[in-house]
């Protein structure tokens, strides 16, 4: 299995521009996570997915946020528009089930400037 | 709640020696723990985890940590330390059954020569 792929590896952006981060989760994962790693606030976990189904999304900052995952095999989480304050690495993760741990994905660089 | 706590946020150590990473837990009923490794500028990999088999669960890359629920502690340990090992530790609980994991601070381990 090539383990979870996120796209791209880095991002650079203007600000206001409309960022849109990919993830291909491990196949028969039925969890999805995005989480956002930066080193004022570490690692936040922004919204995740059971069977394509978004169950918790109370860590989306804020409304220029947005995630989907129309099938089993791909989600994306979306900017718009995009600020500053947004440059961070951003992981994707897939999960079996809760005591399985997760895989991450490499991360996205965003630098929006 | 379900909660970790990592007691040290920085620990530093030479090459050759132990390496004892602490992590205290807050769970309302029989958790799953875990430690993630993320190596600069690299995404987060399970080295270990704990689901209520046996107390003492031996990871990757000769890692090692003991459940004890008298202590409610998790500590991440091993007997020499290697260069390689310089890295960002985290210990993580799962979410009740939500799936949902939740991370630590971190512990950022330093090996000197």
């Amino acid at each position: 299995d090539a383990g979870v792929i996120q796209s791209p590896r880095h991002e650079v952006t203007e600000m206001g521009q409309e960022v849109t981060l990919r993830c291909k989760p491990i196949s028969g994962h039925d969890y999805l996570f995005w989480y956002r790693q930066t080193m004022m606030r570490g690692l936040e976990l922004l919204i995740y997915f059971n069977n394509n189904v978004p169950i918790d999304d109370s860590g989306m900052p804020e409304d220029r946020f947005s995630a989907k995952m129309p099938n089993a095999s791909f989600s994306t989480l979306k900017i718009q528009p995009s600020e500053p304050r947004d440059s961070a690495v951003y992981f994707c993760a897939s999960s079996p089930g809760r005591d399985w741990g997760y895989t991450f994905g490499s991360g996205t660089r965003l630098t929006v400037v | 709640a379900q909660s970790v706590t990592q007691l040290d946020s920085h620990v530093s150590v030479s090459e050759g020696t132990p390496v004892l990473l602490r992590c205290n837990y807050s769970s309302s009923y029989s958790p799953s723990l875990f430690w993630y490794v993320q190596h600069p500028n690299k995404g987060l990999q399970l080295l270990l985890k704990y689901t209520s088999a046996a107390t003492l669960v031996k990871g990757i890359n000769g890692f090692e940590a003991e459940f004890k629920k008298s202590e409610t502690s998790f500590h991440l340990t091993k007997p020499s330390a290697h260069m390689s090992d310089a890295a960002e530790y985290f210990c993580v609980v799962n979410s009740g059954n939500t799936g949902k994991l939740i991370f630590g601070q971190g512990t950022t381990l330093q090996v000197k020569p």
